[in-house]
Protein backbone atom coordinates (compact mmCIF):
# COMPACT_ATOMS: atom_id res chain seq x y z
CA UNK A 1 0.00 0.00 0.00
CA UNK A 2 1.12 3.59 0.19
CA UNK A 3 3.75 4.20 2.24
CA UNK A 4 5.00 7.94 3.47
CA UNK A 5 8.17 8.13 4.75
CA UNK A 6 8.86 10.88 7.38
CA UNK A 7 11.96 11.89 8.28
CA UNK A 8 13.96 12.53 11.00
CA UNK A 9 11.76 10.67 13.65
CA UNK A 10 13.28 12.75 16.41
CA UNK A 11 15.11 16.08 16.78
CA UNK A 12 16.84 17.65 20.10
CA UNK A 13 17.11 20.99 18.60
CA UNK A 14 18.41 24.77 21.05
CA UNK A 15 15.74 27.18 21.30
CA UNK A 16 16.24 29.76 18.77
CA UNK A 17 17.23 27.04 16.02
CA UNK A 18 15.80 26.56 12.58
CA UNK A 19 14.23 22.83 12.29
CA UNK A 20 13.18 21.20 9.37
CA UNK A 21 11.80 17.91 8.42
CA UNK A 22 10.17 16.37 5.30
CA UNK A 23 8.25 13.57 4.00
CA UNK A 24 8.73 11.48 0.91
CA UNK A 25 6.44 8.55 -1.10
CA UNK A 26 6.49 6.72 -4.21
CA UNK A 27 2.98 7.62 -4.06
CA UNK A 28 1.51 11.26 -6.27
CA UNK A 29 -0.59 13.16 -3.27
CA UNK A 30 -3.17 15.87 -4.83
CA UNK A 31 -2.56 17.48 -1.20
CA UNK A 32 -0.50 17.72 1.51
CA UNK A 33 -1.12 18.38 5.13
CA UNK A 34 1.01 18.88 8.27
CA UNK A 35 -0.25 18.48 11.97
CA UNK A 36 1.20 19.07 15.25
CA UNK A 37 0.03 16.79 17.75
CA UNK A 38 0.90 17.78 21.72
CA UNK A 39 0.87 14.79 24.31
CA UNK A 40 -2.69 13.86 25.51
CA UNK A 41 -4.48 15.79 22.77
CA UNK A 42 -5.39 15.40 19.20
CA UNK A 43 -3.45 16.07 16.22
CA UNK A 44 -4.34 19.69 15.21
CA UNK A 45 -3.74 20.85 11.47
CA UNK A 46 -0.67 23.84 10.67
CA UNK A 47 -0.85 24.15 7.34
CA UNK A 48 -2.92 22.54 4.04
CA UNK A 49 -0.73 22.81 0.61
CA UNK A 50 -3.18 21.85 -2.76
CA UNK A 51 -0.70 22.40 -5.55
CA UNK A 52 2.35 21.14 -6.99
CA UNK A 53 5.36 24.13 -6.23
CA UNK A 54 2.91 25.87 -3.56
CA UNK A 55 5.17 27.27 -0.77
CA UNK A 56 2.74 28.40 2.37
CA UNK A 57 3.68 30.33 5.82
CA UNK A 58 2.16 30.16 8.86
CA UNK A 59 3.80 32.49 11.40
CA UNK A 60 7.37 31.01 11.76
CA UNK A 61 6.36 27.57 9.67
CA UNK A 62 6.35 27.42 6.41
CA UNK A 63 5.92 24.34 4.40
CA UNK A 64 6.23 23.14 0.38
CA UNK A 65 4.10 20.81 -2.04
CA UNK A 66 7.41 19.69 -3.93
CA UNK A 67 6.97 20.23 -7.29
CA UNK A 68 6.69 16.20 -8.21
CA UNK A 69 3.81 15.82 -5.78
CA UNK A 70 6.15 13.06 -3.83
CA UNK A 71 7.28 15.19 -1.39
CA UNK A 72 6.99 18.02 1.44
CA UNK A 73 9.10 19.81 3.78
CA UNK A 74 8.13 21.82 7.16
CA UNK A 75 10.41 24.38 8.50
CA UNK A 76 9.81 25.70 11.29
CA UNK A 77 12.51 28.85 12.41
CA UNK A 78 13.54 30.34 15.39
CA UNK A 79 12.13 27.41 17.22
CA UNK A 80 10.97 28.35 21.07
CA UNK A 81 10.01 25.49 23.52
CA UNK A 82 6.31 25.33 22.87
CA UNK A 83 7.37 24.31 19.66
CA UNK A 84 7.65 20.86 21.77
CA UNK A 85 5.54 17.75 20.02
CA UNK A 86 4.93 15.19 17.56
CA UNK A 87 4.67 16.81 13.76
CA UNK A 88 3.04 14.54 11.01
CA UNK A 89 2.61 14.61 7.57
CA UNK A 90 -0.55 13.45 5.57
CA UNK A 91 -0.84 13.08 1.80
CA UNK A 92 -4.07 12.38 0.27
CA UNK A 93 -4.29 10.31 -2.41
CA UNK A 94 -6.23 11.57 -5.77
CA UNK A 95 -10.31 10.32 -5.71
CA UNK A 96 -9.67 7.30 -8.36
CA UNK A 97 -7.08 6.17 -5.48
CA UNK A 98 -9.50 6.74 -3.22
CA UNK A 99 -9.23 9.94 -2.08
CA UNK A 100 -8.32 8.81 1.51
CA UNK A 101 -5.49 10.72 3.63
CA UNK A 102 -1.98 8.86 4.79
CA UNK A 103 -0.22 9.38 7.36
CA UNK A 104 3.31 9.86 8.21
CA UNK A 105 4.89 8.37 10.44
CA UNK A 106 5.80 11.33 12.84
CA UNK A 107 9.01 13.51 13.68
CA UNK A 108 9.33 14.17 17.21
CA UNK A 109 10.81 17.66 17.99
CA UNK A 110 12.79 18.97 21.50
CA UNK A 111 13.21 21.78 22.07
CA UNK A 112 15.98 22.86 25.15
CA UNK A 113 15.72 25.99 26.34
CA UNK B 1 -12.36 24.69 11.62
CA UNK B 2 -15.32 22.71 13.78
CA UNK B 3 -15.50 22.06 17.47
CA UNK B 4 -15.08 18.02 18.40
CA UNK B 5 -16.20 17.15 21.61
CA UNK B 6 -14.95 13.48 22.54
CA UNK B 7 -15.63 11.53 25.64
CA UNK B 8 -14.46 9.64 27.28
CA UNK B 9 -10.66 11.03 27.53
CA UNK B 10 -9.54 8.10 28.91
CA UNK B 11 -10.25 5.11 30.34
CA UNK B 12 -8.99 1.62 31.88
CA UNK B 13 -11.02 -1.27 30.79
CA UNK B 14 -10.49 -5.08 31.56
CA UNK B 15 -10.30 -7.69 29.12
CA UNK B 16 -13.45 -8.87 27.61
CA UNK B 17 -15.39 -5.73 28.24
CA UNK B 18 -16.75 -2.99 25.76
CA UNK B 19 -16.23 0.38 25.23
CA UNK B 20 -17.99 3.00 23.67
CA UNK B 21 -16.46 6.31 22.66
CA UNK B 22 -18.83 9.28 21.61
CA UNK B 23 -18.03 12.03 19.07
CA UNK B 24 -19.65 15.66 19.16
CA UNK B 25 -19.43 18.22 16.78
CA UNK B 26 -20.76 21.92 16.96
CA UNK B 27 -21.85 21.94 13.34
CA UNK B 28 -23.35 19.76 10.95
CA UNK B 29 -20.51 17.65 9.08
CA UNK B 30 -20.67 15.63 5.90
CA UNK B 31 -17.36 12.70 6.75
CA UNK B 32 -17.13 11.73 9.90
CA UNK B 33 -13.87 9.05 10.21
CA UNK B 34 -12.16 7.44 13.71
CA UNK B 35 -8.30 6.72 13.31
CA UNK B 36 -6.47 4.81 15.85
CA UNK B 37 -3.06 5.46 16.90
CA UNK B 38 -1.21 2.72 18.60
CA UNK B 39 1.60 3.70 20.93
CA UNK B 40 4.41 5.69 19.50
CA UNK B 41 2.48 5.45 16.00
CA UNK B 42 1.18 7.22 13.73
CA UNK B 43 -2.33 7.27 12.57
CA UNK B 44 -4.43 4.48 10.86
CA UNK B 45 -8.21 5.09 9.93
CA UNK B 46 -10.29 2.66 11.00
CA UNK B 47 -13.42 3.24 8.89
CA UNK B 48 -15.68 5.99 7.64
CA UNK B 49 -19.05 6.74 9.39
CA UNK B 50 -21.39 7.58 7.09
CA UNK B 51 -24.99 8.71 8.42
CA UNK B 52 -28.05 6.89 7.53
CA UNK B 53 -25.97 4.11 6.31
CA UNK B 54 -23.45 1.03 7.76
CA UNK B 55 -19.61 2.51 7.82
CA UNK B 56 -17.31 2.06 5.61
CA UNK B 57 -14.10 0.18 7.21
CA UNK B 58 -10.44 -0.26 6.30
CA UNK B 59 -9.01 -3.36 5.60
CA UNK B 60 -7.53 -4.84 8.97
CA UNK B 61 -10.90 -3.98 10.69
CA UNK B 62 -14.18 -4.98 11.05
CA UNK B 63 -17.71 -4.34 11.81
CA UNK B 64 -18.05 -6.89 15.25
CA UNK B 65 -14.82 -5.64 16.92
CA UNK B 66 -15.47 -1.68 15.98
CA UNK B 67 -19.27 -1.14 15.45
CA UNK B 68 -19.80 2.41 14.24
CA UNK B 69 -22.81 4.52 15.09
CA UNK B 70 -23.91 7.92 12.97
CA UNK B 71 -27.14 8.71 13.71
CA UNK B 72 -27.33 12.04 12.23
CA UNK B 73 -24.37 15.11 10.76
CA UNK B 74 -23.24 15.94 14.68
CA UNK B 75 -23.08 12.42 16.21
CA UNK B 76 -20.92 9.32 16.46
CA UNK B 77 -20.24 6.52 18.46
CA UNK B 78 -17.13 4.10 18.24
CA UNK B 79 -17.36 0.99 20.38
CA UNK B 80 -14.22 -1.14 21.02
CA UNK B 81 -15.66 -4.73 21.67
CA UNK B 82 -14.39 -7.98 23.30
CA UNK B 83 -11.43 -5.67 24.13
CA UNK B 84 -8.00 -7.22 24.69
CA UNK B 85 -4.42 -5.64 25.70
CA UNK B 86 -3.56 -5.29 22.25
CA UNK B 87 -6.79 -2.55 21.31
CA UNK B 88 -4.78 -0.39 24.09
CA UNK B 89 -4.61 2.85 21.52
CA UNK B 90 -6.15 6.45 21.36
CA UNK B 91 -8.72 6.66 19.42
CA UNK B 92 -9.63 9.61 17.47
CA UNK B 93 -12.58 11.47 15.98
CA UNK B 94 -12.32 13.38 12.91
CA UNK B 95 -14.17 15.59 11.00
CA UNK B 96 -13.64 16.82 7.00
CA UNK B 97 -13.80 20.41 6.70
CA UNK B 98 -15.13 22.36 3.48
CA UNK B 99 -12.56 21.02 1.69
CA UNK B 100 -12.58 16.85 2.02
CA UNK B 101 -9.18 16.49 2.48
CA UNK B 102 -8.74 19.13 5.31
CA UNK B 103 -9.11 16.90 8.45
CA UNK B 104 -9.67 18.11 11.73
CA UNK B 105 -9.46 15.68 15.06
CA UNK B 106 -11.00 15.65 18.42
CA UNK B 107 -8.76 15.22 21.41
CA UNK B 108 -9.11 11.27 21.49
CA UNK B 109 -9.67 8.90 23.89
CA UNK B 110 -6.40 7.24 25.59
CA UNK B 111 -7.53 3.35 26.13
CA UNK B 112 -5.92 1.08 28.48
CA UNK B 113 -7.09 -2.58 28.54
CA UNK B 114 -5.68 -4.68 31.09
Amino acid sequence: GQQLNQSPQSMFIQEGEDVSMNCTSSSIFNTWLWYKQDPGEGPVLLIALYKAGELTSNGRLTAQFGITRKDSFLNISASIPSDVGIYFCAGQLSPNQGGKLIFGQGTELSVKP
Amino acid sequence: SAVISQKPSRDICQRGTSLTIQCQVDSQVTMMFWYRQQPGQSLTLIATANQGSEATYESGFVIDKFPISRPNLTFSTLTVSNMSPEDSSIYLCSVAGYRSEKLFFGSGTQLSVL
